[in-house]
């Protein structure tokens, strides 16, 4: 059974186009995450939402946006794509607990975003 | 700012040799130190996650030890095989985030 998923796990779009990537866990966690994988393959935390409310939010565009429609799923939107925006966006998840103190991350297989 | 830092970069060791790499943090605010494997074409897996300073943890030939004082922690791995090619990620948790260093990539020569 697949802890974390993604979908799509390729994304390949136009410049100024609007898309949403899925993120789904039935670990039963309180705390999802969405992370970027940068051109150096550093691991950025852009959000954290723990029960449906946002507690992380780093300095991200305002163009991306997290919706969690319940504690399982935690999406995120773009808009108005950018060539910069290619990456790989990995979504994670964490048991109950301090977010992003003691829990151990689930991460996601990750989505591959390019932008033309 | 925090920041998480890795060493080395890049390591090549030769099968059935051991190895180990750092990890360094700024010591204040510390919460919890995590290690993740992470496998080309994969998504990064937990190792180990250690919270008190002097904690060691094991996992098979892989093991880790934390020192929250100076701010570093090492990752052993003894008698490496080539499945053990991987980059591997520490992360601090602080008081507000969780922080990523860039890895350190080992590739075992057969």
């Amino acid at each position: 059974d697949t802890a974390v998923s993604q979908t799509p796990k390729y994304l390949v779009t136009q410049m100024g186009n609007d898309k949403s990537i899925k993120c789904e866990q039935n670990l039963g966690h309180d705390t999802m995450y969405w992370y970027k994988q940068d051109s150096k393959k550093f691991l950025k935390i852009m959000f954290s939402y723990n029960n449906k409310e946002l507690i992380i939010n780093e300095t991200v565009p305002n163009r991306f946006s997290p919706k969690s429609p319940d504690k399982a799923h935690l999406n995120l939107h773009i808009n108005s794509l950018e060539l910069g925006d290619s990456a790989v966006y990995f979504c994670a998840s964490s048991p109950p607990g301090l977010a992003g103190r003691t829990d151990t991350q689930y991460f996601g297989p990750g989505t591959r975003l390019t932008v033309l | 700012i925090l920041n998480v830092e890795q060493s080395p970069q890049s390591l090549h060791v030769q099968e059935g040799d051991s190895t180990n790499f750092t990890c360094s943090f700024p010591s204040s605010n510390f919460y919890a130190l995590h290690w993740y494997r992470w496998e080309t074409a994969k998504s990064p897996e937990a190792l180990f996650v250690m919270t008190l300073n002097g904690d060691e943890k094991k996992k098979g030939r892989i093991s880790a030890t934390l020192n929250t004082k100076e701010g570093y922690s090492y990752l052993y791995i003894k008698g490496s095989q080539p499945e053990d090619s991987a980059t591997y990620l520490c992360a601090l948790g602080s008081a507000s985030k969780i922080i990523f260093g860039s890895g350190t990539r080992l590739s075992i020569r057969p």
